[in-house]
C-alpha cells in the first residue's frame, strides 16, 4: 500500500458527461501529480500541484482541469467526455522535487 | 526534450532464470533522476528505485539489481532467479528538473515480463 488513495476505483459514464476523480496524497507529501495511462499513449503526465498551486502542465486537454485543496487532496475534473478518454488515471504524490513519486491504485474510466 | 526507450516489449522466461530489462534515456540536462516502477496485473504502480545522475554506483536489493551507465545512457534492471510473482509490466522513467518545480516523470513504453513456472 503506497499510502495514496484514489476514488472511485472504477467509473463508467457516457459520452458528453463530466466526472470528478479524487486523490489523497501520502501523509506529509505536498506535491500531487496526475497521469493518464492508455494503450495507445502509454503513461503520460497531465498536471502537477504543489501545496495548492499548479506547478506544471503536460499533455492535458482543455476539457480537463484539476485543483489541490488546502487539506492537500486533489481532484481531476474531466468534462465533455469522449470515447478516447477511456483510460486508467493515476494520482501520485511526493515530498517535493525529484523525490520518488508514490502512485495510488488508479481510477479506471470507461466512457461508453 | 526527454525520452525513455525500452526497446524490449515482451520477455518470457522460466522461473529461476535471470532476466535483464533494458532502459535507454535521452536528456541534455546534466542533473536528472531515473526510476523503475513495477505494474503487476492488479494495475497499481509500485516504486522500485530512484537514482540520480551523479551517483553511478550500481545497486542491489535482494534479487533485484540496477546497472547505471552514463556513458551509454542506460539504466538496466536485472532480476536474479526470477519468480512467478515477478510477472508484471516494468517501466523505466526519467525526471530532469532538479529545482523541483516541474518534476514530471517521462515513462518508457514498458516491458511485459512473464515468468513461467
Amino acid at each position: 500500500d503506497s499510502g495514496v488513495t484514489q476514488t472511485p476505483k472504477h467509473l463508467i459514464t457516457a459520452t458528453g458527461q463530466r466526472v470528478t476523480l479524487r486523490c489523497s496524497p501520502r501523509s506529509g507529501d505536498l506535491s500531487v501529480y496526475w497521469y493518464q495511462q492508455s494503450l495507445d499513449q502509454g503513461l503520460q503526465f497531465l498536471i502537477q500541484y504543489y501545496n495548492g498551486e499548479e506547478r506544471a502542465k503536460g499533455n492535458i486537454l482543455e476539457r480537463f482541469s484539476a485543483q489541490q485543496f488546502p487539506d492537500l487532496h486533489s481532484e481531476l475534473n474531466l468534462s465533455s467526455l469522449e470515447l478516447g478518454d477511456s483510460a486508467l488515471y493515476f494520482c501520485a504524490s511526493s515530498k517535493w522535487g525529484n523525490y520518488e513519486q508514490y502512485f495510488g491504485p488508479g481510477t479506471r474510466l470507461t466512457v461508453t | 526534450a526527454q525520452k525513455v526507450t525500452q526497446a524490449q516489449t515482451e520477455i518470457s522466461v522460466v522461473e529461476k532464470e535471470d532476466v535483464t530489462l533494458d532502459c535507454v534515456y535521452e536528456t541534455r540536462d546534466t542533473t536528472y533522476y531515473l526510476f523503475w516502477y513495477k505494474q503487476p496485473p492488479s494495475g497499481e504502480l509500485v516504486f522500485l528505485i530512484r537514482r540520480n545522475s551523479f551517483d553511478e554506483q550500481n545497486e542491489i536489493s535482494g534479487r533485484y539489481s540496477w546497472n547505471f551507465q552514463k556513458s551509454t545512457s542506460s539504466f538496466n534492471f536485472t532480476i536474479t532467479a526470477s519468480q512467478v510473482v515477478d510477472s508484471a509490466v516494468y517501466f523505466c522513467a526519467l525526471s530532469v528538473d532538479h529545482t523541483g518545480a516541474n518534476s514530471k516523470l517521462t515513462f518508457g513504453k514498458g516491458i511485459t515480463l512473464s515468468v513461467r513456472p
